[in-house]
């Protein structure tokens, strides 16, 4: 079964716009990491943010983390087209990880 | 590339055959990872492996799966008398420890006719 469920479902945007992702999910956990992939191809990891922590820059991704709210965005920033991908998250349960169904992310140029 | 590598990278099979898949994780990672993908999904677990013990497994790892990693360092998955719904992509993970993040390889795309 699957814990996280991301929101949009699908997102088109315009180059140079910002896009905000949603996760929630059910159950505690120990960190939740965000995955990118490209049509077909495997997960590149993102970030990792530990369940003591509320907010993580990489670049032009920002995570945050509420886990009184079971929940967790990222935001990308200044998009481009090669943001175009599906985007996961995943919460970690005892060293496994639960994947949500992904946001589709589109960006144009 | 020291990164987590799978072989073969696409595999058509007849409904009825055995396959097996290779993973090569990061060199001095100890925790390795099975998942499944099916299309339009986020990936699912399948099993992993702490060194050489395999230590959890889902329910969605019919008797037809097995999974090995005989000397703490690759891995294999075979999956016996594949059926259509086999059909899949089936990635490998590693981490360092069961609290760091997990790198993926590229994946092998199952297909069974």
């Amino acid at each position: 079964s699957q814990q996280g469920e991301e929101d949009p479902q699908a997102l088109s945007i315009q180059e140079g716009e910002n896009a905000t992702m949603n996760c929630s999910y059910k159950t505690s956990i120990n960190n939740l990491q965000w995955y990118r992939q490209n049509s077909g191809r495997g997960l590149v990891h993102l970030i990792l943010i530990r369940s003591n922590e509320r907010e993580k820059h990489s670049g032009r991704l920002r995570v945050t983390l509420d886990t009184s709210k079971k929940s967790s965005s990222l935001l990308i920033t200044a998009s481009r087209a090669a943001d175009t991908a599906s985007y996961f998250c995943a919460t970690d349960k005892g060293g496994k990880l639960i994947f949500g169904q992904g946001t589709e992310l589109s960006v144009k140029p | 590339d020291t990164g987590v590598s799978q072989d073969p990278r696409h595999k058509i099979t007849k409904r009825g055959q055995n396959v097996t898949f290779r993973c090569d994780p990061i060199s001095e990672h100890n925790r390795l990872y099975w998942y499944r993908q099916t299309l339009g999904q986020g990936p699912e677990f399948l099993t992993y492996f702490q060194n050489e013990a395999q230590l959890e497994k889902s329910r969605l790892l019919s008797d037809r799966f097995s999974a090995e990693r005989p000397k703490g360092s690759f891995s294999t998955l075979e999956i016996q008398r594949t059926e259509q719904g086999d059909s899949a992509m089936y990635l490998c993970a590693s981490s360092l420890s069961q609290t760091d993040e997990q790198y993926f390889g590229p994946g092998t795309r199952l297909t069974v006719t």
